[in-house]
């Protein structure tokens, strides 16, 4: 079955640092790839996706993703976080053609942010 | 452009109660889709819509939990009589036409917050 794999429940770094949020993913082939995040009291937002071609997506606020087949994995990056940054990212895959278009969710990884 | 809206954003309930939650696709939108996240776990999916059809229903935990979708327009989602594991955030999804998955983005609403006492 598909499933998406974020090992990290909670990760905290301070402002101005790097950051990278793990994603492994398990499927046939490749899946759509997207990255959503949830600030408090808002709802999903999209940050990027990835169908096909360059396997290094850029998204919005700053963030960057990066495909790599070999690893079955979509790992979402930030090279300086703002406190702005803290809250829940969810990496999703939809299977798309036989494998259907429902979103499926990786458990999330909540981000905290100190100064 | 509107995005996708959901109504309620909050609802308090006593366990056997009933309560419908309600999603406003996107203008234009065959495809409406329904997820839930209970209790911090992940996100999971409930079923999928196309215009008024159920396409998938795989997700739908029992028959307390029934979705229409009446002219293809909004979608409502029941809960009759509602648990109190059926707390949680009740989110919606649309997207446009299946031709092709660049078209199929979902986007989602803000979510409706069931607490169920």
């Amino acid at each position: 079955a598909q499933s998406v794999t974020q090992p990290d429940i909670h990760i905290t770094v301070s402002e101005g640092a790097s950051l990278e949020l793990r994603c492994n993913y398990s499927y046939g082939a490749t899946p759509y790839l997207f990255w959503y995040v949830q600030s408090p009291g808002q709802g999903l937002q999209l940050l990027l996706k990835y169908f096909s071609g360059d396997t290094l997506v850029q998204g919005i606020k700053g963030f960057e993703a990066e495909f790599k087949r070999s690893q079955s994995s979509f790992n979402l990056r930030k090279p300086s976080v703002h406190w702005s940054d803290a809250a829940e990212y969810f990496c999703a895959v939809v299977p798309g053609d036989t494998g259907g278009f429902k979103t499926i969710f990786g458990a999330g990884t909540r981000l905290f942010v100190k100064a | 452009e509107a995005g996708v809206t959901q109504f309620p954003s909050h609802s308090v309930i006593e366990k056997g109660q009933t309560v419908t939650l309600r999603c406003d696709p996107i203008s234009g939108h065959d495809n409406l889709y329904w997820y839930r996240r209970v209790m911090g776990k992940e996100i999971k999916f409930l079923l999928h819509f196309v215009k008024e059809s159920k396409q998938d229903e795989s997700g739908m935990p029992n028959n307390r939990f029934l979705a229409e979708r009446t002219g293809g327009t909004y979608s409502t989602l029941k809960v009759q009589p509602a648990e109190l594991e059926d707390s949680g955030v009740y989110f919606c999804a649309s997207s446009q036409r299946r031709y092709g998955l660049a078209n199929n983005e979902q986007f989602f609403g803000p979510g409706t917050r069931l607490t169920v006492l």
